[in-house]
Protein backbone atom coordinates (compact mmCIF):
# COMPACT_ATOMS: atom_id res chain seq x y z
CA UNK A 1 0.00 0.00 0.00
CA UNK A 2 1.15 3.29 -1.13
CA UNK A 3 1.93 5.64 2.24
CA UNK A 4 1.20 8.58 3.81
CA UNK A 5 3.08 11.24 6.21
CA UNK A 6 1.38 13.69 8.89
CA UNK A 7 2.49 15.58 10.95
CA UNK A 8 2.32 14.26 14.54
CA UNK A 9 0.44 16.92 16.12
CA UNK A 10 -1.28 20.06 15.56
CA UNK A 11 -2.66 22.96 17.28
CA UNK A 12 -5.51 25.55 16.61
CA UNK A 13 -7.52 28.40 18.46
CA UNK A 14 -11.40 27.79 18.25
CA UNK A 15 -13.33 29.17 15.79
CA UNK A 16 -10.39 29.31 13.71
CA UNK A 17 -9.97 27.16 10.56
CA UNK A 18 -7.57 24.65 10.71
CA UNK A 19 -5.39 22.72 7.95
CA UNK A 20 -4.05 19.53 8.09
CA UNK A 21 -1.46 18.28 5.72
CA UNK A 22 -1.11 14.55 4.29
CA UNK A 23 1.75 13.87 1.69
CA UNK A 24 1.59 10.54 -0.11
CA UNK A 25 3.79 11.00 -2.83
CA UNK A 26 3.85 7.33 -3.91
CA UNK A 27 0.20 7.50 -4.17
CA UNK A 28 -1.21 5.52 -7.52
CA UNK A 29 -3.58 6.47 -10.52
CA UNK A 30 -6.56 4.76 -8.63
CA UNK A 31 -5.89 5.26 -5.07
CA UNK A 32 -8.95 7.09 -3.30
CA UNK A 33 -7.62 9.87 -0.90
CA UNK A 34 -9.56 9.23 2.62
CA UNK A 35 -9.98 11.08 6.11
CA UNK A 36 -11.23 9.29 8.92
CA UNK A 37 -11.18 11.15 12.56
CA UNK A 38 -10.86 9.33 15.89
CA UNK A 39 -12.44 11.43 18.80
CA UNK A 40 -10.90 10.12 22.09
CA UNK A 41 -12.73 6.73 23.38
CA UNK A 42 -14.63 6.41 19.79
CA UNK A 43 -14.23 4.48 17.00
CA UNK A 44 -13.05 6.25 13.92
CA UNK A 45 -15.47 8.53 11.68
CA UNK A 46 -15.53 8.84 8.16
CA UNK A 47 -14.75 13.03 7.83
CA UNK A 48 -14.37 12.74 3.44
CA UNK A 49 -12.89 11.12 0.72
CA UNK A 50 -11.61 12.43 -3.20
CA UNK A 51 -9.88 11.17 -5.90
CA UNK A 52 -8.85 13.75 -7.89
CA UNK A 53 -11.09 17.15 -7.76
CA UNK A 54 -11.35 18.82 -4.27
CA UNK A 55 -14.36 17.66 -2.02
CA UNK A 56 -17.00 19.79 0.40
CA UNK A 57 -19.42 18.64 2.86
CA UNK A 58 -20.96 19.33 5.70
CA UNK A 59 -17.78 18.37 7.70
CA UNK A 60 -14.51 19.54 6.15
CA UNK A 61 -12.91 20.53 2.52
CA UNK A 62 -10.38 18.32 0.90
CA UNK A 63 -7.94 19.84 -1.38
CA UNK A 64 -5.73 17.67 -3.31
CA UNK A 65 -3.00 18.96 -5.17
CA UNK A 66 -2.90 18.70 -8.80
CA UNK A 67 -0.16 15.84 -9.14
CA UNK A 68 -2.11 14.57 -6.26
CA UNK A 69 0.94 13.67 -4.04
CA UNK A 70 -0.38 15.66 -0.92
CA UNK A 71 -3.91 16.87 0.10
CA UNK A 72 -4.67 19.14 2.96
CA UNK A 73 -8.20 18.30 5.06
CA UNK A 74 -9.57 21.79 5.73
CA UNK A 75 -12.11 22.38 8.91
CA UNK A 76 -13.42 25.86 8.16
CA UNK A 77 -14.40 26.45 11.84
CA UNK A 78 -13.04 24.49 14.55
CA UNK A 79 -14.94 23.87 18.16
CA UNK A 80 -13.79 22.15 20.52
CA UNK A 81 -16.05 18.68 19.23
CA UNK A 82 -13.06 18.40 16.49
CA UNK A 83 -10.37 17.73 19.08
CA UNK A 84 -9.32 14.03 17.54
CA UNK A 85 -6.33 12.25 15.81
CA UNK A 86 -6.97 12.59 12.13
CA UNK A 87 -5.73 9.87 10.01
CA UNK A 88 -4.81 10.36 6.08
CA UNK A 89 -5.76 6.74 4.44
CA UNK A 90 -4.79 5.74 0.79
CA UNK A 91 -7.29 3.27 -0.74
CA UNK A 92 -7.06 1.26 -4.05
CA UNK A 93 -10.51 1.24 -5.86
CA UNK A 94 -9.46 -2.34 -7.57
CA UNK A 95 -12.17 -4.92 -6.13
CA UNK A 96 -11.54 -6.75 -2.74
CA UNK A 97 -8.84 -3.99 -1.62
CA UNK A 98 -11.13 -3.49 1.13
CA UNK A 99 -9.15 -2.79 4.37
CA UNK A 100 -7.86 0.66 5.69
CA UNK A 101 -4.22 1.21 6.33
CA UNK A 102 -4.30 3.47 8.99
CA UNK A 103 -1.01 5.18 10.00
CA UNK A 104 -0.19 7.02 13.25
CA UNK A 105 -2.15 10.35 12.23
CA UNK A 106 -2.20 14.06 13.94
CA UNK A 107 -3.59 14.82 16.71
CA UNK A 108 -5.15 18.42 16.75
CA UNK A 109 -5.56 19.76 19.42
CA UNK A 110 -8.32 23.16 19.60
CA UNK A 111 -7.28 26.23 22.39
CA UNK A 112 -10.42 27.75 23.53
CA UNK B 1 -30.68 4.81 13.21
CA UNK B 2 -28.41 2.31 15.28
CA UNK B 3 -24.67 2.39 14.61
CA UNK B 4 -22.35 -0.46 14.97
CA UNK B 5 -22.49 -1.95 18.46
CA UNK B 6 -19.64 -4.24 19.83
CA UNK B 7 -19.71 -6.38 23.35
CA UNK B 8 -18.26 -6.21 25.87
CA UNK B 9 -17.35 -3.01 26.33
CA UNK B 10 -14.14 -3.84 28.26
CA UNK B 11 -13.06 -7.43 28.77
CA UNK B 12 -10.53 -7.89 31.25
CA UNK B 13 -8.68 -12.09 31.15
CA UNK B 14 -5.60 -13.82 31.98
CA UNK B 15 -2.80 -15.27 29.97
CA UNK B 16 -3.88 -18.31 28.64
CA UNK B 17 -7.86 -18.14 28.64
CA UNK B 18 -10.04 -17.93 26.09
CA UNK B 19 -12.25 -14.72 24.84
CA UNK B 20 -15.00 -14.38 22.49
CA UNK B 21 -15.95 -10.45 21.08
CA UNK B 22 -18.64 -9.61 19.72
CA UNK B 23 -19.73 -7.09 16.77
CA UNK B 24 -23.43 -6.26 15.71
CA UNK B 25 -23.16 -4.48 12.30
CA UNK B 26 -25.54 -1.88 10.90
CA UNK B 27 -28.49 -3.75 9.39
CA UNK B 28 -28.19 -4.53 6.24
CA UNK B 29 -24.46 -3.83 5.67
CA UNK B 30 -23.11 -6.80 4.01
CA UNK B 31 -19.28 -5.78 4.82
CA UNK B 32 -17.96 -6.00 8.04
CA UNK B 33 -14.23 -5.51 9.37
CA UNK B 34 -12.20 -6.53 12.20
CA UNK B 35 -9.19 -3.81 13.62
CA UNK B 36 -7.27 -3.88 16.66
CA UNK B 37 -5.51 -0.69 17.90
CA UNK B 38 -2.48 -0.60 20.34
CA UNK B 39 -2.11 2.40 22.27
CA UNK B 40 -0.58 5.59 20.69
CA UNK B 41 -1.23 3.55 16.99
CA UNK B 42 -3.46 3.59 14.28
CA UNK B 43 -6.20 0.97 13.89
CA UNK B 44 -4.51 -2.38 11.96
CA UNK B 45 -6.27 -4.25 9.85
CA UNK B 46 -7.07 -7.90 10.83
CA UNK B 47 -9.93 -9.38 8.73
CA UNK B 48 -13.10 -8.44 6.32
CA UNK B 49 -16.09 -10.20 5.55
CA UNK B 50 -18.47 -10.15 2.84
CA UNK B 51 -21.31 -11.68 3.87
CA UNK B 52 -20.73 -15.06 5.49
CA UNK B 53 -17.40 -15.85 4.07
CA UNK B 54 -13.88 -14.10 5.24
CA UNK B 55 -12.55 -12.22 1.96
CA UNK B 56 -9.25 -11.17 3.30
CA UNK B 57 -7.54 -12.79 6.61
CA UNK B 58 -4.34 -11.84 5.84
CA UNK B 59 -4.03 -9.29 9.16
CA UNK B 60 -4.91 -11.87 11.65
CA UNK B 61 -1.32 -12.27 13.27
CA UNK B 62 -1.49 -15.73 14.01
CA UNK B 63 -3.81 -18.86 14.31
CA UNK B 64 -4.18 -18.29 17.88
CA UNK B 65 -7.26 -15.80 16.19
CA UNK B 66 -10.50 -16.54 14.59
CA UNK B 67 -13.28 -14.73 13.45
CA UNK B 68 -17.06 -16.00 12.33
CA UNK B 69 -19.90 -14.66 10.71
CA UNK B 70 -22.22 -17.35 10.29
CA UNK B 71 -25.52 -15.85 8.98
CA UNK B 72 -23.74 -12.58 7.60
CA UNK B 73 -24.75 -10.40 10.30
CA UNK B 74 -23.34 -10.36 13.83
CA UNK B 75 -19.64 -11.43 13.67
CA UNK B 76 -17.45 -12.64 16.46
CA UNK B 77 -14.04 -12.62 17.05
CA UNK B 78 -12.14 -15.55 18.91
CA UNK B 79 -8.72 -15.23 20.54
CA UNK B 80 -7.56 -18.65 22.03
CA UNK B 81 -4.55 -18.66 25.05
CA UNK B 82 -4.27 -15.18 24.83
CA UNK B 83 -0.58 -13.72 25.47
CA UNK B 84 -0.23 -10.28 27.11
CA UNK B 85 0.51 -8.61 23.62
CA UNK B 86 -3.20 -9.37 22.50
CA UNK B 87 -4.13 -6.17 24.76
CA UNK B 88 -5.36 -3.89 22.87
CA UNK B 89 -8.64 -1.93 21.85
CA UNK B 90 -10.33 -4.29 19.30
CA UNK B 91 -12.74 -2.30 16.74
CA UNK B 92 -15.58 -3.45 14.33
CA UNK B 93 -16.50 -2.06 11.39
CA UNK B 94 -19.30 -2.29 8.56
CA UNK B 95 -20.04 -1.01 5.19
CA UNK B 96 -22.80 -1.24 2.57
CA UNK B 97 -21.35 -3.03 -0.72
CA UNK B 98 -23.83 -1.51 -3.09
CA UNK B 99 -23.52 1.83 -5.06
CA UNK B 100 -20.27 2.66 -4.49
CA UNK B 101 -21.13 3.72 -1.33
CA UNK B 102 -16.62 3.87 0.26
CA UNK B 103 -17.63 4.74 4.17
CA UNK B 104 -16.68 2.36 6.78
CA UNK B 105 -18.71 2.68 9.76
CA UNK B 106 -16.93 2.15 13.46
CA UNK B 107 -18.23 0.78 16.73
CA UNK B 108 -16.92 1.98 19.87
CA UNK B 109 -14.50 -1.14 20.28
CA UNK B 110 -13.71 -3.50 22.93
CA UNK B 111 -11.04 -2.93 25.31
CA UNK B 112 -9.19 -6.14 26.02
CA UNK B 113 -7.05 -6.80 28.89
CA UNK B 114 -4.86 -9.79 28.91
CA UNK B 115 -3.06 -9.88 32.73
Amino acid sequence: DAKTTQPNSMESNEEEPVHLPCNHSTISGTDYIHWYRQLPSQGPEYVIHGLTSNVNNRMASLAIAEDRKSSTLILHRATLRDAAVYYCILRGSNFGNEKLTFGTGTRLTIIP
Amino acid sequence: GAGVSQTPSNKVTEKGKYVELRCDPISGHTALYWYRQSLGQGPEFLIYFQGTGAADDSGLPNDRFFAVRPEGSVSTLKIQRTERGDSAVYLCASRFLAGGADTQYFGPGTRLTVL
